[in-house]
Order: C-alpha cells, then structure tokens, then sequence
C-alpha cells in the first residue's frame, strides 16, 4: 500500500458526459501528478500540482483540467468524454518535485467510456 | 526533444538473469529512476541512480553511466512473479519526470 488514495476505483459512463476523479496524497506530500495509461501503452503525464499550485503540463486535452485544494487532495475533471479517454488514471504523489524524491502511485481509476 | 529508448518486450526463463537497457536523451539530468508495473496496477519504485556506477538492491541492481546516457536493470534468479513491465524514467533540468514506454518481461517456466 503506497499510501496514495484514488476515488473510485471504477467509473463506467457514457460518450459526452463529464466525470471527476478523485485523489488524496500520502501524508506529508506536497507534490501531486495525474497519469493516463491506455491499454497496453506507457504511462502519460498530464499535469503535476505543488502546494495548491500547478507546477507543470504534460499531454493534458482541453477537456481535461485539474486542481489541488488546500487539504492537498487533488481532482481531475474530465469532460465531454470520447471513447478514447478510456484508460486507467493513476495518482502518485511525492514530497517535492526535486531530486531522488520517488513518486508513489494510487491504485488507479479504470475508467471506462460507452 | 527528450527522448527515452527501452526495448518493448523481452523473453527470460526461471531462474536465469536479465539486463533490461534504458537510453535517454534529456534537456538536463537529475537522477533515473526504475519502476516495475504488473498489468493493471499501480508502478512501484524500484531503483533510483544519480552518480555513475552499480546500486545493488538484493535480486535487482541498477547501472548508470551519465556520460553514455545509459542505464541498465538487472534481475538475478528470476521468478514467476517478476514477469511485469519495467519503466525507466529520468528527471531533466527542470526536475520533470521523462518516462519511458516500459519493457514488457515474460517469465517462461
């Protein structure tokens, strides 16, 4: 257990709609970054969070936006969803963004566009 | 550009060892990174080299030469259980976290 949270473990919906992933850092991490995996792709960076404040931009759509609270838990709202955006949502989180500060990933969102 | 280069899928049996190369091309270098992902979980940090040389972790060791832009994993006695995808990634000036595409590894009996 990496000590990452990810809310719900799987969403299942339908093309045009919107839904909100949920993700709660391990204790005492400032850092929070989303991921997108595709079946059988490598792991894409979206978008990274740092104390409340976005930090930096990987491949992130249009569509797709984020934010970290002051608690340090972070949602990604993903909208006007297209069957392409069916893939598994990963958090990880670390206690800054330098050096050999490792990330730990959440279990994952499968989500899952009909 | 950035660029990491690992091959896409490799082949090893029970028991044997396997060296897993990582090449990278990156605007900066501040440490790399191997991370093992079984299909549908989460990754889970495995190794993390910033000087030149060999860190050992009892099964696995990771190698690093920054001169060459190359990093290697090794896994000794392999098992059943280590059949999975090893990510190589690298952190570049700006401390961004470059992966790689990740090397799927078959464990055959």
């Amino acid at each position: 257990d990496s000590g990452v949270t990810q809310t719900p473990k799987h969403l299942i919906t339908a093309t045009g709609q919107r839904v909100t992933l949920r993700c709660s850092p391990r204790s005492g991490d400032l850092s929070v970054y989303w991921y997108q995996q595709s079946l059988d792709q490598g792991l894409q960076f979206l978008i990274q969070y740092y104390n409340g404040e976005e930090r930096a931009k990987g491949n992130i759509l249009e569509r797709f936006s984020a934010q970290q609270f002051p608690d340090l838990h972070s949602e990604l709202n993903l909208s006007s969803l297209e069957l392409g955006d069916s893939a598994l949502y990963f958090c990880a989180s670390s206690k800054s963004g330098g050096g050999n500060n490792e990330q730990f990933f959440g279990p994952g969102t499968r989500l899952t566009v009909l | 550009g950035q660029n990491i280069d690992q091959p896409t899928e490799m082949t090893a049996t029970e028991g044997a060892i396997v060296q897993i190369n990582c090449t990278y091309q990156t605007s900066g270098f501040n440490g790399l990174f191997w991370y093992q992902q079984h299909a549908g979980e989460a990754p889970t940090f495995l190794s993390y080299n910033v000087l030149d040389g060999l860190e050992e972790k009892g099964r696995f060791s990771s190698f690093l030469s920054r001169s060459k832009g190359y990093s290697y994993l090794l896994l000794k006695e392999l098992q059943m259980k280590d059949s999975a995808s090893y990510l190589c990634a690298v952190k570049d000036s700006n401390y961004q976290l470059i992966w790689g595409a990740g090397t799927k590894l078959i464990i055959k009996p």
